[in-house]
């Protein structure tokens, strides 16, 4: 059964960091596209960014362009996301998702979603 | 405001069909054959139903089906069920540079 985790989800102040972790599990990791996606409160869904499966081809929505960063650790089979300078309007639920079909935003298997709140 | 247009909400009785509509452009929706369309519930991760615009993951009934036309695409409902009450959003991919996947702005389906 495939499963994904999040985790790493805070309250953290204007400006500050934080690292999103995804465990993945019941897949080949490594050969998959996976994405960020985020919601905030009472709104709808956002494409944020993804990865292919061997790392080296990443992709951002212009709003994180910059100040977030993708990756992944095919070894722990987990994908990451690192934000900084974060912003009040970065306050979401993001949610990690598995891609079936290249990249293409095909996403078949989400995780339950970790929570992030940036307020002073 | 989102990259794809969809109605805000749609309604049907139960045993019903309904249709929610998502319009993009031709750098996405019309550009390519990767529409998707996810229902998710209150407070729960999405789920998706539709992909490649016209394809169902294995264990999404056939009541769910996708089409385009042009740069609008759609998603039918067929035979309403209660449990098919929430929210429903389309994306697109949109190209290999840039903004990869976009989002519409979702579609609260309420049935009646």
């Amino acid at each position: 059964e495939v499963q994904l985790v999040e985790s790493g989800g805070d309250l953290v102040q204007p400006g500050g960091s934080l690292r999103l972790s995804c465990a993945a599990s019941g897949f080949t990791f490594s050969i998959y596209w996976m994405h960020w996606v985020r919601q905030a409160p009472g709104k709808g869904l956002v494409w944020v960014s993804r990865i292919r499966g061997d790392g080296r081809d990443t992709g951002y929505d212009d709003s994180v362009e910059g100040r977030f960063t993708i990756s992944r650790d095919n070894a722990k089979n987990t994908l990451y996301l690192q934000m900084s300078s974060l912003r009040a309007d970065d306050t979401a639920v993001y949610y990690c998702a598995r891609d079936v079909v290249l990249g293409s935003g095909s996403l078949e298997n989400w995780g339950q979603g970790t929570v992030v709140t940036v307020s002073s | 405001q989102s990259a794809l247009t969809q109605p805000p909400s749609a309604s049907g009785s139960p045993g019903q069909s309904v249709t929610i509509s998502c319009t993009g452009t031709s750098r996405d929706v019309g550009g390519y054959n990767y529409v998707s369309w996810f229902h998710q519930h209150p407070g729960k991760a999405p789920k998706l139903l539709i992909y490649e615009v016209t394809k169902r993951p294995s264990g999404v009934p056939d009541r769910f089906s996708g089409s385009r036309s042009g740069s609008t695409a759609s998603l039918t409902v067929s035979g309403l069920q209660a449990d098919d009450e929430g929210d429903y959003y389309c994306s697109s991919y949109a190209g290999s540079s840039g903004i990869n996947v976009v989002f519409g702005g979702g579609t609260k389906l309420t049935v009646l």
